[in-house]
């Protein structure tokens, strides 16, 4: 089975603090994905990378950044923390090419950060 | 815009009862993929059905079934003999092309949560 992982389960940080999130996948996809889920706003997309070092701004990539130095990991970074941060963090990966039944993206358990 | 709507913010359903799970989307693009995803208090988002545009037959896996009215944009998923375990968030999802470089990404509704009662 695909495994992703994402580091933290839970993160409180104050305000101005800078904040990695990691994520790994143990099945060589080539495609990551940041995700932020609210409540009544579902999952809206912060950031995409095709492949190594590559990244695409997703909906919301406002107040984010990312890498991806290696193939296995994708981290999101929060240069500067807000209270409107707070929120829960999902990463995802998949197979390069298009969305199908054989080609979902598989998520991690989420990163829950609150921001004080 | 593509866009995904779920109306019913919870549902509660006796168990061994089905319940339908609303989901309307909409869209211009003539090809496009269905997704329902289940997010129990884990917070693990787990695959359940996919539907393509294209499919003549509606999506079937185990005791979920997605039915799929194309000229009404719908695609809801139905959970047959509800079990205590299917108490979850339920997230429907599409497809939406990103830019002109062949890659797409998954749009989200707010998702349902259901409560399975016993």
């Amino acid at each position: 089975d695909v495994k992703v992982t994402q580091s933290s389960r839970y993160l409180v940080k104050r305000t101005g603090e800078k904040v990695f999130l990691e994520c790994v996948q143990d099945m060589d996809h080539e495609n990551m994905f940041w995700y932020r889920q609210d409540p009544g706003l579902g999952l809206r997309l912060i950031y995409f990378s095709y492949d190594v070092k590559m990244k695409e701004k997703g909906d919301i990539p406002e107040g984010y950044s990312v890498s991806r130095e290696k193939k296995e990991r994708f981290s999101l970074i929060l240069e500067s923390a807000s209270t409107n941060q707070t929120s829960m963090y999902l990463c995802a990966s998949r197979m390069t090419g298009g969305f199908s039944g054989a080609n979902v993206l598989t998520f991690g358990a989420g990163s829950r950060l609150t921001v004080l | 815009a593509q866009k995904i709507t779920q109306t019913q913010p919870g549902m509660f359903v006796q168990e061994k009862e089905a319940v339908t799970l609303d989901c309307t989307y909409d869209t211009s693009d003539p090809s496009y993929g269905l997704f329902w995803y289940k997010q129990p208090s884990s917070g693990e988002m787990i695959f359940l059905i996919y539907q393509g545009s294209y499919d003549q037959q509606n999506a079937t896996e185990g005791r979920y079934s997605l039915n799929f009215q194309k000229a009404r944009k719908s695609a809801n998923l139905v959970i047959s003999a509800s079990q205590l375990g299917d108490s979850a968030m339920y997230f429907c999802a599409m497809r939406e092309a990103l830019g002109g470089g062949g890659y797409n990404k998954l749009i989200f509704g707010a998702g349902t949560r259901l409560a399975v009662h016993p």
